[in-house]
């Protein structure tokens, strides 16, 4: 089962560019890597996706390293409601996990 | 899209009483996905469905746990009988690509949960 490794918790101050990473050491060759968002009593919600390199979006960037064993969400001057729990479910049976606990204070 | 619809949003039950949870996918999303998270286990994957037919089912926590999907646009999660232990949010999420394998698994659209509580 590919599962995925993150910090359970991080904590930042507002205006901060936060750096959240994974580690899917399992990945398989054709898997992407993909980020979600959940807030309190909601479900999870898509954020992002990459095979390899640097993605961006309007929400945040993806780095993944050339060995994909990694993979680091970058969140550009974040604000209090950034304050969420971010997962990298990794592989075909999607594996959450507990995700990581980002909380942004003012 | 009205998205991937949960019922019920709260359910409150005894321990030993049956329990169906049910979901309505996005219209044209081909796979289906049941999770349950607590604050010990997290996010955790019990079944997925592709084109209605179950593919996987090894987080099925045991026998008492049963899932369907009778046609496209249904799917239900049943307990039966149910234990505290099963106390949960129970999640539902459906993606336009097939379940296995899927190659851009970005695309899962997850409700917004039932909140179980056995007493």
């Amino acid at each position: 089962l590919a599962k995925t490794t993150q910090p359970i918790s991080m904590d930042s101050y507002e205006g901060q560019e936060v750096n959240i990473t994974c580690s899917h050491n399992n990945i398989a060759t054709n898997d992407y890597i993909t980020w979600y968002q959940q807030f309190p009593s909601q479900g999870p919600r898509f954020i992002i996706q990459g095979y390899k390199t640097k993605v961006t979006n309007e929400v945040a960037s993806l780095f993944i390293p050339a060995d994909r064993k990694s993979s680091t969400l970058s969140l550009p001057r974040v604000s209090l409601s950034d304050t969420a729990v971010y997962y990298c479910p990794a592989g075909r049976k999607f594996y959450f996990g507990s995700g990581t606990k980002f909380n942004v204070k003012p | 899209d009205a998205g991937v619809i949960q019922s019920p949003r709260h359910e409150v039950t005894e321990m030993g009483q049956e329990v169906t949870l049910r979901c309505k996918p996005i219209s044209g999303h081909n796979s289906l996905f049941w999770y349950r998270q607590t604050m010990m286990r997290g996010l955790e994957l019990l079944i997925y469905f592709n084109n209605n037919v179950p593919i996987d089912d090894s987080g099925m926590p045991e026998d008492r746990f049963s899932a369907k999907m009778p046609n496209a646009s249904f799917s239900t999660l049943k307990i039966q009988p149910s234990e505290p232990r099963d106390s949960a949010v129970y999640f539902c999420a459906s993606s336009p690509k097939e379940g296995r394998p899927i190659v851009i698994p970005g695309e899962l659209f997850f409700g917004e949960g039932s909140r179980l509580t056995v007493l």
